[in-house]
């Protein structure tokens, strides 16, 4: 069965400090990844998906991850973080195409001090 | 614009109600997805459908019934029979002929009184 592991359940970061989230999954065979940023009271955003090629995959505002088979590791990173960053974070693991059975992870929760 | 609306926001539910939470998409997408979002739980899914007319449960479908009799809509209605409904719930939709991610709504917060 697939699923995802989040680690962190909340993460505080200065405003302009680096960020890294982590994500773990376990999946069968190749999977399709993504990151979704949720604030408060309101649905999920897409930020960047992974299916095949370049494991560096680049997203909307600023945000990168990086895709490594070997540790089964998909984490979310941003070079600078600013105060609009703080929501909660979910890493989704699930197959391509047809029905999505995606697996979400529980969330973390990202807070900005100035 | 294209996208996916919930309604209502906010809905509040008496013992042994059934209430109906609305799902409406203009994305011409074939699959819709229900959703159910509890602190540290991540999101859980309800139902899902991939056609008009068809439908299939998900992990948690106890206590819930939907219908797909357009494509553009997905109600869910949470019946007397789920004992715990508090909760923020999502809608979701793709489409089904690439590998496109799931868009959602922007939720309705349930709430017992």
């Amino acid at each position: 069965a697939q699923s995802v592991t989040q680690p962190d359940i909340h993460i505080t970061v200065s405003e302009g400090a680096s960020l890294e989230l982590r994500c773990n999954y376990s999946y069968g065979a190749t999977p399709y990844l993504f990151w979704y940023v949720q604030s408060p009271g309101q649905g999920l955003q897409l930020l960047l998906k992974y299916f095949s090629g370049d494991t560096l995959v680049q997203g909307i505002k600023g945000f990168e991850a990086e895709f490594k088979r070997s540790q089964s590791s998909f984490n979310l990173r941003k070079p600078s973080v600013h105060w609009s960053d703080a929501a909660e974070y979910f890493c989704a693991v699930g197959a391509s195409g047809g029905y999505q059975k995606v697996t979400f992870g529980t969330g973390t929760k990202l807070q900005v001090i100035p | 614009d294209g996208g996916i609306t919930q309604s209502p926001k906010y809905l509040f539910r008496k013992e042994g109600q059934n209430v109906t939470l609305s799902c409406e998409q203009n994305l011409n997408h074939d699959a819709m997805y229900w959703y159910r979002q509890d602190p540290g739980q991540g999101l859980r899914l309800i139902y899902y459908s991939q056609i008009v007319n068809d439908f299939q449960k998900g992990d948690i479908a106890e206590g819930y019934s939907v219908s797909r009799e357009k494509k553009e809509s997905f109600p869910l209605t949470v019946t007397s029979a789920q004992k715990n409904p508090t909760a923020f719930y999502l809608c979701a939709s793709n489409a089904l002929d690439s590998n496109q991610p799931q868009h959602f709504g922007d939720g309705t917060r349930l709430s017992i009184l």
